[in-house]
């Protein structure tokens, strides 16, 4: 398979738990981004690396969240202190031009309890 | 924060129907693309329409993008039950960072035997 690949694909925890995704793009695209959507709402941005550079955050994203991307390849997202509103669908994407089109992974949905 | 609504938000039709939805959005665009996202899936990238275009065709799709309003329509002909799905339109701007996508609020498209 060699499109974009999220595990786990649903993750369950009690609140004040760290949590962390993995992320697998598209070997060749050296653009990876994190979206989160809520049910019923389009994706969200969270961020954006190129490369392992992370060049953007969004303000939603509180200190309690961050990314990496170490050496350029796979990406994690970690949540530290796990918030019920926290809870949400996890979308990871990637792609080779700027502006060109996002290739999805099927998302981690986290549910805090 | 999303860049703009999309509209209907819900929409059923029956199969061989066509179906059009509309996406308007805010702030000045390089391209438009849309996306259709099965139910807890990840999104697919369907079409993307640049600023300079005002129409654009693939397979069953056509994407009108009327910039000096805002607005683009995506029409599926002859639908399918297989086309069931949210949809949503996505924006590249002019300014900030050309490698975001920001999403509209999405349409969900029922199609019935």
């Amino acid at each position: 398979d060699t499109g974009v690949s999220q595990n786990p694909r649903h993750k369950i925890t009690k609140r004040g738990q760290n949590v962390t995704f993995r992320c697998d793009p598209i070997s060749e695209h050296n653009r990876l981004y994190w979206y989160r959507q809520t049910l019923g709402q389009g994706p969200e941005f969270l961020t954006y690396f190129q490369n392992e550079a992370q060049l953007e955050k969004s303000r939603l994203l509180s200190d309690r969240f961050s990314a990496e991307r170490p050496k350029g390849s796979f990406s994690t997202l970690e949540i530290q202190r796990t918030e019920q509103g926290d809870s949400a669908m996890y979308l990871c994407a990637s792609s080779s031009l700027a502006g060109g089109k996002l290739f999805f992974g099927s998302g981690t949905q986290l549910s805090v309890l | 924060s999303q860049q703009g609504e999309e509209d209907p938000q819900a929409l059923s039709i029956q199969e061989g129907e066509n179906a059009t939805m509309n996406c308007s959005y805010k702030t000045s665009i390089n391209n438009l693309q849309w996306y259709r996202q099965n139910s807890g899936r990840g999104l697919v990238h369907l079409i993307l329409i640049r600023s300079n275009e005002r129409e654009k065709h693939s397979g069953r799709l056509r994407v009108t993008l009327d910039t000096s309003k805002k607005s683009s329509s995506l029409l599926i002909t002859a639908s399918r039950a297989a086309d069931t799905a949210s949809y949503f339109c996505a924006t590249v701007n002019v300014t900030g960072t050309a490698s975001k996508l920001t999403f509209g609020t999405g349409t969900r498209l029922q199609v019935t035997l």
